[in-house]
């Protein structure tokens, strides 16, 4: 199985401050296509994950334009601008190149 | 609007069965693959099943830890997804999500508490 491990952040994080949340998979997620099978979601408390970033750095529709996916085939990155009130929560990375399809343990992030 | 509204969860002794249901509505669902993941009380999510569509055969896809306890179905004409879920044991108590393909849509959830 592919093997996600994601870092912490350095909590809280000032209000307006930008943050970055690392993600490493096991094996590369870049495919011949081109494409690399990585999303993003945020969990904020008492919801259900909601859906940021496939394909690495593609925001899923209606996402603020503050969050940014980047990375390689192995290493990934989401980047949040000036961080907000509403980014309070969870954040986890997902490879879906093959099955099982497995998460991150996922990231905290806390506002100052 | 996509909706999925997860139902049948609830508290079940280790050993009994349990059979959760997702029941979709504002998209194709019958060309839709569709999923079952779960989060334990520490919050780890883990994928459990997929079910592809009538043009792929509804080929499905397990988890090893639920594999020969866990069955996931579909019902085209009544926009559902089903997991079947035998010979429970503590460790399955979580809360059960089901996604559509992509991770784009989630249901709210359901609790399954497996415990004596």
């Amino acid at each position: 199985d592919i093997v996600m491990t994601q870092g912490a952040l350095p909590n809280p994080v000032p209000s307006g401050e930008s943050a970055s949340i690392t993600c490493q998979s096991s094996k590369s997620l870049l495919h011949s296509n081109g494409k690399t099978y990585l999303n993003w979601y945020l969990q904020r408390p008492g919801q259900s994950p909601q859906l940021l970033i496939y394909w690495m750095s593609t925001r899923a529709s209606g996402v603020s334009d503050r969050f940014s996916g980047s990375g390689s085939g192995t290493d990934f990155t989401l980047k949040i601008s000036s961080v907000e009130a509403e980014d309070v929560g969870v954040y986890y990375c997902q490879q879906f190149l093959e099955y099982p399809l497995t998460f991150g343990s996922g990231t905290k992030l806390e506002i100052k | 609007e996509v909706q999925l509204v997860e139902t049948g969860g609830g508290l079940v002794q280790p050993g009994k069965s349990l059979k959760l249901t997702c029941a979709t509505s504002g998209f194709t669902f019958s060309t839709a693959w569709m999923h079952w993941v779960r989060q334990s009380p520490e919050k780890r999510l883990e994928w459990i099943a997929r079910i592809k569509d009538k043009s792929n055969n509804y080929a499905t896809d397990y988890v090893e830890s639920v594999k020969g306890r866990f069955t996931i179905s579909r019902d085209d004409s009544k926009s559902s997804v089903y997991l079947q879920m035998n010979s429970l044991k503590e460790e399955d108590t979580a809360t059960y999500y089901c996604t559509t393909s992509g991770g784009g849509h989630w249901g709210q959830g359901v609790m399954v508490t497996v415990s004596s």
